[in-house]
């Protein structure tokens, strides 16, 4: 079946460092892949997708490439702000998984993102 | 807009009472989705909405009843729920659960059942 793993924190960084959060999948079909982050006491908010493979999602200065040859989807930062403490999740969507769960959102267990200012 | 609202924000209730959570959603999407969220969890599917049609139930427990009256709405009935059902409820909706679109979510609805 469809699955996604990603890397567990926390994760703790100071403002202004670099940011990567792996991520990596399996899936049957072609799935659509997504990060969302999730901000303390909030819902889940869409932060970037991508479609098919080579596309590369951005929003906010985050950025992540779909590598099908790898079955990954890291997501990246190249400064980081306190305002980007959140859990972050990787997530995947399959419209062509036989097993009857297309279109529904496959998530990682999440990452914890902490900036020190 | 990609406005997922719902009410309310945070509901305490008592094992013998009955409550609803609304959700609604304007963007014209014809999923719509309930999911459970504990501390530190990703959410767990709960329900889908397809077309105002349920096509999956998650194996939830009869007192968790979910209602979809029109394309924009969605509601969750709460009934005898037990203290484990503390969490996180969140809406979601999707243009369309057949092709992998992404899904919008709403603020939740904290619940705490003492």
């Amino acid at each position: 079946g469809n699955s996604v793993t990603q890397m567990e924190g926390p994760v703790t960084l100071s403002e202004e460092a670099f940011l990567t959060i792996n991520c990596t999948y399996t899936a049957t079909g072609y799935p659509s892949l997504f990060w969302y982050v999730q901000y303390p006491g909030e819902g889940l908010q869409l932060l970037l997708k991508a479609t098919k493979a080579d596309d590369k999602g951005s929003n906010k200065g985050f950025e992540a490439t779909y590598r099908k040859e790898t079955t990954s989807f890291h997501l990246e930062k190249g400064s980081v702000q306190v305002s980007d403490s959140a859990v972050y999740f990787c997530a995947l969507s399959d419209a062509w998984d036989y097993g009857g769960s297309q279109g529904n959102l496959i998530f990682g267990k999440g990452t914890k993102l902490s900036v020190k200012p | 807009d990609t406005e997922v609202t719902q009410t309310p924000k945070h509901l305490v209730m008592g094992m013998t009472n009955k409550k609803s959570l609304k959700c609604e959603q304007h963007m014209g999407h014809r999923a719509m989705y309930w999911y459970k969220q504990k501390a530190k969890k990703p959410p767990e599917l709960m329900f889908v909405y397809s077309y105002e049609k349920l096509s999956i139930n998650e194996s939830v427990p009869s007192r968790f009843s979910p209602e979809c009256p029109n394309s924009s709405l969605l509601n969750l009935h709460l009934h005898a729920l037990q203290p484990e059902d503390s969490a996180l409820y969140l809406c979601a909706s999707s243009q369309d659960r057949t092709v992998s679109y992404e899904q919008y979510f709403g603020p939740g609805t904290r619940l705490t059942v003492t």
